[in-house]
């Protein structure tokens, strides 16, 4: 596609409730991040995947927390037993090569998790 | 570790009136510096990528400067449209295309 795309937009979930976050990256795009925005604060780093290697998952918070991405394209990012302090915009981004530096990184419009 | 720190964290400015956004960042082997900026409800959106100290570029009312420990985003002219959060952020030589984020400075141009 032409952009990053996540879905869905708006989640709104019960504490204790499991989720899943989608993100469609752009096309050709060999590496996926994810980001995640608590109000308040900056951009933290979660998980990030490049190519067939071994995804860097040192961002992750708990072990509630796992993502992973089929076939090189499309990535979901599972939260289980979801608290109150998950709630924060996820933000997923792709870039051209894992030296993002040099080719930029496009971020989608994120995931807004409320957990309620 | 890669550090960014943003200042100010909130910025008013009349429109017409310039000023300039701060930077400041501690980074192993610095690859690469980013602005972005951030509507209400989007995505970041690129702005801007540096590589080295010295180095500047334009774009519109926008102009990015880099040094060794920091980088500037000056606004020229600002309009009410320029209202958003600017993000800085650096990708170091240790860090694997991971980017490190400000907290951001959040930009509010009066008519």
């Amino acid at each position: 596609g032409a952009g990053v795309s996540q879905s869905p937009s708006n989640k709104v979930t019960e504490k204790g409730k499991d989720v899943e976050l989608r993100c469609d990256p752009i096309s050709g795009h060999t590496a996926l991040y994810w980001y995640r925005q608590s109000l308040g604060q900056g951009l933290e780093f979660l998980i990030y995947f490049q190519g067939n290697s071994a995804p860097d998952k040192s961002g992750l918070p708990s072990d509630r927390f796992s993502a992973e991405r089929t076939g090189g394209s499309v990535s979901t990012l599972t939260i289980q037993r979801t608290q109150q302090e998950d709630s924060a915009v996820y933000l997923c981004a792709s870039s051209l090569g894992r030296a993002g530096a040099n080719y930029g990184y496009t971020f989608g419009s994120g995931t807004r998790l409320t957990v309620v | 570790e890669d550090q960014v720190t943003q200042s100010p964290e909130a910025l008013r400015l009349q429109e017409g009136e310039s000023s300039s956004l701060n930077c400041s960042y501690t980074v192993s082997g610095l690859r690469g510096l980013f602005w972005y900026r951030q509507d209400p409800g989007k995505g970041p959106e690129f702005l801007f990528t540096l590589y080295s100290a010295g180095e500047e570029k334009e774009k519109e009312r926008l102009k990015a400067t880099l040094t060794k420990k920091e980088s500037f985003l000056h606004i020229t002219a600002p309009k009410p449209e320029d209202s958003a959060t600017y993000l800085c952020a650096v990708v170091g030589g240790t860090s694997y295309g991971k980017l490190t984020f400000g907290q951001g400075t959040i930009l509010t141009v009066h008519p």
